[in-house]
C-alpha cells in the first residue's frame, strides 16, 4: 500500500540554524501538505501545495518557512533560523484531488534547544 | 472563534458499549469533513469521510448536520484497540483545512 514518508524522523537543532524536512508523498497525488503539531495540541495547518506553487498558507506560516518541490518525488519545508517555539511534529500530507482525504506521513519531531 | 470544536473528553468507556463525538464547525460553506484518528506520538490516520447521507463502516457510523453545522461519530461495540484521540477535520474554501483538538477515547476491559 503507497504511504507518504519522511525524513529525518527525528531532528535536533541549535536555535538560529536552518532545517530542511523532506518528505515523499504519494505518487499519483497531485496536493501536498505540511501540519505542525506542538505537543499536546492540535493538528495544524502550515501550507498547501499544488501545480508547484503554494495555494493556501495560515498566519503560522511567515517568511521563516517555505517550501519546494526540488524535484518529481520530494517536497520539502525549509525553516530558516529555527526558534524554540518552532519544536514541534511537522507532518506531510498529500491528496489526490482538492478537498480529498489526506493521507499523513509519519512525522518528524524537531527539537530546536 | 474557533473553526473547528471537538468536546477533548475524555471519554472512559467499558468494551462494548457504544460511544459518540460530536464536532461543530463555523464554516458554512465548507464542503468536505472528515474523522482521523491518532495514536499518541503518531500520525493521523484516515477513519472516514463523512457524506452528506450520512456513512457506516463496519462499527463506526459518521453523520453530517449541515443546517446545525456539526459532523458526529458512533461507535458501536467500543474494543480496546479503539482507545485513540479521534480528530474532526474540515475542508475550508480553497485548500485549507481545520483540525479539531480531538476527543480522547480509552476503552477500558
Amino acid at each position: 500500500e503507497p504511504e507518504v514518508t519522511q525524513t529525518p524522523s527525528h531532528q535536533v537543532t541549535q536555535m538560529g540554524q536552518e532545517v530542511i524536512l523532506r518528505c515523499v508523498p504519494i505518487s499519483n497525488h497531485l496536493y501536498f501538505y505540511w501540519y505542525r503539531q506542538i505537543l499536546g495540541q492540535k493538528v495544524e495547518f502550515l501550507v498547501s501545495f499544488y501545480n508547484n506553487e503554494i495555494s493556501e498558507k495560515s498566519e503560522i506560516f511567515d517568511d521563516q518557512f517555505s517550501v519546494e518541490r526540488p524535484d518529481g518525488s520530494n517536497f520539502t519545508l525549509k525553516i530558516r533560523s529555527t526558534k524554540l517555539e518552532d519544536s514541534a511534529m511537522y507532518f506531510c500530507a498529500s491528496s489526490e484531488g482538492l478537498a480529498n482525504e489526506q493521507f499523513f506521513g509519519p512525522g518528524t519531531r524537531l527539537t530546536v534547544l | 472563534r474557533k473553526e473547528v470544536e471537538q468536546d477533548p473528553g475524555p471519554f472512559n468507556v467499558p468494551e462494548g458499549a457504544t460511544v459518540a463525538f460530536n464536532c461543530t464547525y463555523s464554516n458554512s460553506a465548507s464542503q468536505s469533513f472528515f474523522w482521523y484518528r491518532q495514536d499518541c506520538r503518531k500520525e493521523p490516520k484516515l477513519l472516514m469521510s463523512v457524506y452528506s447521507s450520512g456513512n457506516e463502516d463496519g462499527r463506526f457510523t459518521a453523520q453530517l448536520n449541515r443546517a446545525s453545522q456539526y459532523i458526529s461519530l458512533l461507535i458501536r461495540d467500543s474494543k480496546l484497540s479503539d482507545s485513540a484521540t479521534y480528530l474532526c477535520v474540515v475542508h475550508y474554501t480553497g485548500n485549507q483545512f481545520y483540525f479539531g483538538t480531538g476527543t480522547s477515547l480509552t476503552v477500558i476491559p
